[in-house]
C-alpha cells in the first residue's frame, strides 16, 4: 500500500515559538492532503485540508493564521504552527489519497507527530 | 452535515472470543463510502474494513466482518477469535462522493483483548 510519511514525529518547542511538521506522500502523488489533530482517548478532529497550489481549507474554529498550511508539491504538505502555547501540544496526523480514487479507496495516514509546548 | 457516534467508549473481550463494536451514522447522502479504523498504541491509523452503501452483501475481511444495515444507518464491527493484537482504539468513519474525500470520524471505541 501507499505510505505517508511524517516528520518530525516528535517535537519540544518553547512557548512562543513556531514549529513546522512536514507531510509526505511517498510513492504517490497527492493533490489533496488533510490535517487532523487528535487529544489524549479522543478522535480525530479535522483541521484542514491542503490544496496543492492552492490555499487551505479550514474548518470552523480551526485559526487559520496559527496553523499555517504550504502544500508546495503534489507530495509535501506542512503545517506550521506559529506562536506556539501550551494549548496547541497535541498529536497531529496527515493523510491523503491517490488522486482520481474512488470514494471506497482508503487514505494512508503518516504516523503522527506529537507536539509538545512548555 | 454527516455525523458519526459510536455509543461505546470502552470495550473488553477474552482471548479467542467475539466482540462487536457498534456505529450509526447520519446522512442525507444516498452515495457513501464506510470505514472502520484501527489505531494501536503506535498511533498510526490502519484501515480494517471499508463498506460501499450501494452493495447490499457484507464486507468481511478474514476475522473482521460488518453488519450493515442501511435503512437503520447503522454499520458494526465484528472481530472474531480476538487476538491480543487487536487490542486497539477503533474509529467508525464516513465520507461521500461530494465530501472530497474527507472523512468524518466517530469517537471511537477502546478495545481491550483480555488473555
Amino acid at each position: 500500500g501507499a505510505v505517508v510519511s511524517q516528520h518530525p514525529s516528535r517535537v519540544i518547542c518553547k512557548s512562543g515559538t513556531s514549529v513546522k511538521i512536514e507531510c509526505r506522500s511517498l510513492d504517490f502523488q497527492a493533490t489533496t492532503m488533510f490535517w487532523y489533530r487528535q487529544f489524549p482517548k479522543q478522535s480525530l478532529m479535522l483541521m484542514a485540508t491542503s490544496n496543492e497550489g492552492s490555499k487551505a481549507t479550514y474548518e470552523q474554529g480551526v485559526e487559520k493564521d496559527k496553523f499555517l498550511i504550504n502544500h508546495a508539491s503534489l507530495t509535501l504538505s506542512t503545517l506550521t504552527v506559529t506562536s506556539a502555547h501550551p494549548e496547541d501540544s497535541s498529536f497531529y496526523i496527515c493523510s491523503a489519497r491517490p488522486p482520481g480514487t474512488s470514494g471506497s479507496y482508503e487514505q494512508y495516514f503518516g504516523p503522527g507527530t506529537r507536539l509538545t509546548v512548555t | 452535515a454527516q455525523t458519526v457516534t459510536q455509543s461505546q467508549p470502552e470495550m473488553s473481550v477474552q482471548e479467542a472470543e467475539t466482540v462487536t463494536l457498534s456505529c450509526t451514522y447520519d446522512t442525507s447522502e444516498n452515495n457513501y463510502y464506510l470505514f472502520w479504523y484501527k489505531q494501536p498504541p503506535s498511533r498510526q491509523m490502519i484501515l480494517v474494513i471499508r463498506q460501499e452503501a450501494y452493495k447490499q452483501q457484507n464486507a468481511t475481511e478474514n476475522r473482521f466482518s460488518v453488519n450493515f444495515q442501511k435503512a437503520a444507518k447503522s454499520f458494526s464491527l465484528k472481530i472474531s477469535d480476538s487476538q491480543l493484537g487487536d487490542t486497539a482504539m477503533y474509529f467508525c468513519a464516513f465520507t461521500h462522493n461530494n465530501a472530497g474525500n474527507m472523512l468524518t470520524f466517530g469517537g471511537g471505541t477502546r478495545l481491550m483483548v483480555k488473555p
